[in-house]
């Protein structure tokens, strides 16, 4: 069974601290892609970053960064120097390749205060 | 703007009344798949169109929720008999034809059974 776990349900951060969102997925498939997206309170997700399984390599843009582990089955997300923009829920997603279906986490509610 | 639109956003219904919810996706993309998301957690798959074709439904899906995309442009999400469990934020979204490409949410249809 596919399966994603997003363990933090809540972090709370202060303004430029650095955060990083854990997320843990499972699938038999040896070709899947893996996604994180952004939950503002207007409700509409946001597609932040995407990666496929064959590809290890982790990356930064600008104050985000990913870090993904085949031998661990994680795909964490880091924000460097966090604002209170970056205030909203995050959602880890895996999609199957032979299936066209995201299958979400229960998201990680992050809160930077000022 | 060429993003995905849906409308209404809200709607608020007594039980046992029908609704129907429209779904606008960026013109060029052939797939278009509906979510459901309650609240806490993170989006649920319930079907998807390969422009016209409803290829996969989810088990959430009663006999109660008809999809349907004429001609492969906007698509509507009907509840027949509306119960209060049915309450949830209903969100679209719209991709290319691969697995891997992404896909762009609406702001989404929260409704509201009474």
């Amino acid at each position: 069974a596919q399966k994603v776990t997003q363990a933090q349900t809540e972090i709370s951060v202060v303004e430029k601290e650095d955060v990083t969102l854990d997320c843990v997925y499972e699938t038999r498939d040896t070709t899947y892609y893996l996604f994180w997206y952004k939950q503002p309170p207007s409700g509409e997700l946001v597609f932040l970053i995407r990666r496929n399984s064959f590809d290890e390599q982790n990356e930064i843009s600008g104050r985000y960064s990913w870090n993904f582990q085949k031998s661990t089955s994680s795909f964490n997300f880091t924000i460097t120097a966090s604002q209170v923009v970056d205030s909203a829920v995050y959602f880890c997603a895996l999609v199957m390749d032979s299936s066209y279906k995201l299958i979400f986490g229960s998201g990680t509610r992050l809160l930077v205060r000022p | 703007d060429t993003g995905v639109s849906q409308n209404p956003r809200h709607k608020i219904t007594k039980r046992g009344q029908n609704v129907t919810f429209r779904c606008d996706p960026i013109s060029e993309h052939n797939r278009l798949y509906w979510y459901r998301q309650t609240l806490g957690q993170g989006p649920e798959f319930l079907t998807y169109f390969q422009n016209e074709a409803q290829l996969e439904k989810s088990r959430l899906l009663s006999d109660r929720f008809s999809a349907e995309r004429p001609k492969g442009s906007f698509s509507t999400l009907e509840i027949q008999r509306t119960e209060q469990g049915d309450s949830a934020m209903y969100l679209c979204a719209s991709s290319s034809d691969r697995a891997e490409d992404i896909q762009y949410f609406g702001a989404g249809t929260r409704l509201s059974v009474l």
